[in-house]
């Protein structure tokens, strides 16, 4: 079974420093990886995902995602984080066509003034 | 603004009755997902439709019951409630065809609270 593991809870970082949020997965077959972004009150918003081909995504909202099969992970990067990226990150892994999606538990950012 | 609407958007009732969420998808989307969000499980897939018929189920309970109308619209009943059903679920909407689309679209979520 596909399983995905967020080991950061809850994150704080300044404005203006660089973020990365990790995301590791389990799947037997080539993944599709999604990071997803959930403000407050608001659904989930895709920001990149990967299916194959360069292992380096870029996403909206100035985020980016490296895909390392060695390491099972797909961690999300942010050169320089907005007050406005303060908000809830998931990261998910798909199967096949059925578009299911099995998500990690989130990882809560604070933004620091 | 995702095209995809929910409602109601939020809904307080009792153990043991049973409410109906319902979920338009945004226009031309032919596959319509349910999930459920709760502090203890997370984000959990209940149910997919496809163009009117149920293509996959995962940690859906007997209790729920999903349908998905020739209009595309679908909803969620959710019955005999128990406490630990209060959550917030989503209903997300996708273009089903080449397999490299992937992104679902996610409405604002209904939050269910059983008291």
């Amino acid at each position: 079974a596909q399983s995905v593991t967020q080991p950061d809870i809850h994150i704080t970082v300044s404005e203006g420093a660089s973020l990365e949020l990790r995301c590791n997965y389990s799947y037997g077959a080539t993944p599709y990886l999604f990071w997803y972004v959930q403000s407050p009150g608001q659904g989930l918003q895709l920001l990149l995902k990967y299916f194959s081909g360069d292992t380096l995504v870029q996403g909206i909202k100035g985020f980016e995602a490296e895909f390392k099969r060695s390491q099972s992970s797909f961690n999300l990067r942010k050169p320089s984080v907005h007050w406005s990226d303060a908000a809830e990150y998931f990261c998910a892994v798909g199967r096949g066509s059925a578009r299911q999606l099995t998500f990690g538990s989130g990882t809560q950012l604070t933004v620091l003034p | 603004d995702s095209g995809v609407t929910q409602t109601p958007k939020h809904l307080i009732t009792a153990t043991g009755q049973r409410v109906t969420l319902r979920c338009s998808p945004r226009s031309g989307d032919l596959s319509v997902y349910w999930y459920q969000q709760s502090l203890d499980q997370g984000l959990q897939f209940l149910i997919q439709y496809y163009n009117g018929e149920e293509r996959a189920k995962g940690n859906i309970l007997e209790r729920f019951s999903a349908q998905q109308f020739p209009d595309l619209h679908s909803e969620l009943n959710l019955s005999s409630l128990e406490l630990g059903d209060s959550a917030l679920y989503f209903c997300a909407s996708s273009v089903e065809g080449h397999i490299n689309t992937g992104e679902l679209f996610f409405g604002e979520g209904s939050r269910l609270t059983v008291l």
